[in-house]
């Protein structure tokens, strides 16, 4: 079973402009990771945010995480035609090795 | 250095017949995982390798999927009796240690087509 929801499951934008893809998921976690995939294949890890942290950066790429709330989002800023992939929030479920993948957001960069 | 490699790349097959999808990790990566991901959907936990032992089948849906790892390197994952339910991508990945946190390196996917 899928552990979270992802919204918008489709999101469309312009080039340059930002996009913000949101996570939720229904039980305690150690850590949260994001994941692209380009074509329904492989995917691609992009960002790992632990349970103790509230905010991450790399590159264009900023995640928040709200344990409260169960939460997390991920802003890519100045967005590019090469970021049109699906995104997928991952969570180790509670300490699990396995990894539980929302249904993903489809992001669409238009030139 | 090489990634994770899966073959075939595509399969199709006929309902009732059995298939072998094969997963070659990153060398040196203890942890080695199965997931299954239908159209439009995330990807699904399958089961769990960490060396020659499955410590996590809990995924897998019934009994007619089997998952070998007699080395430690190299996996099979074995479908008997195929239904047309069966079709999606079987995604694999591993990982240095099979640790909460550890990133997963994921393959390019077999996709399978039952008839």
């Amino acid at each position: 079973s899928q552990q979270g929801e992802e919204d918008p499951q489709a999101l469309s934008i312009q080039e340059g402009e930002n996009a913000t893809m949101n996570c939720s998921y229904k039980t305690s976690i150690n850590n949260l990771q994001w994941y692209r995939q380009n074509s329904g294949r492989g995917l691609v890890h992009l960002i790992l945010i632990r349970s103790n942290e509230r905010e991450k950066h790399s590159g264009r790429l900023r995640v928040t995480l709200d344990t409260s709330k169960k939460s997390s989002s991920l802003l890519i800023t100045a967005s590019r035609a090469a970021d049109t992939a699906s995104y997928f929030c991952a969570t180790d479920a509670g300490g699990a090795q396995k990894l539980v993948f929302g249904q993903g957001t489809r992001l669409t960069i238009n030139p | 250095g090489a990634g994770v490699s899966q073959t075939p790349s595509n399969k199709v097959t006929e309902k009732g017949k059995y298939v072998e999808l094969r997963c070659d990790p990153i060398s040196g990566h203890t942890a080695l995982y199965w997931y299954r991901q239908s159209l439009g959907q995330g990807p699904e936990f399958l089961i769990y390798f960490q060396g020659t032992g499955a410590a996590d089948d809990s995924g897998l849906p019934n009994d007619r999927f089997f998952a070998v790892r007699p080395e430690g390197s190299v996996s099979t994952l074995k479908i008997q009796r195929t239904e047309r339910g069966d079709s999606a991508v079987y995604l694999c990945a591993s990982s240095v240690q099979g640790l909460a946190g550890n990133e997963q390196f994921f393959g390019p996917g077999t996709r399978l087509t039952v008839l």
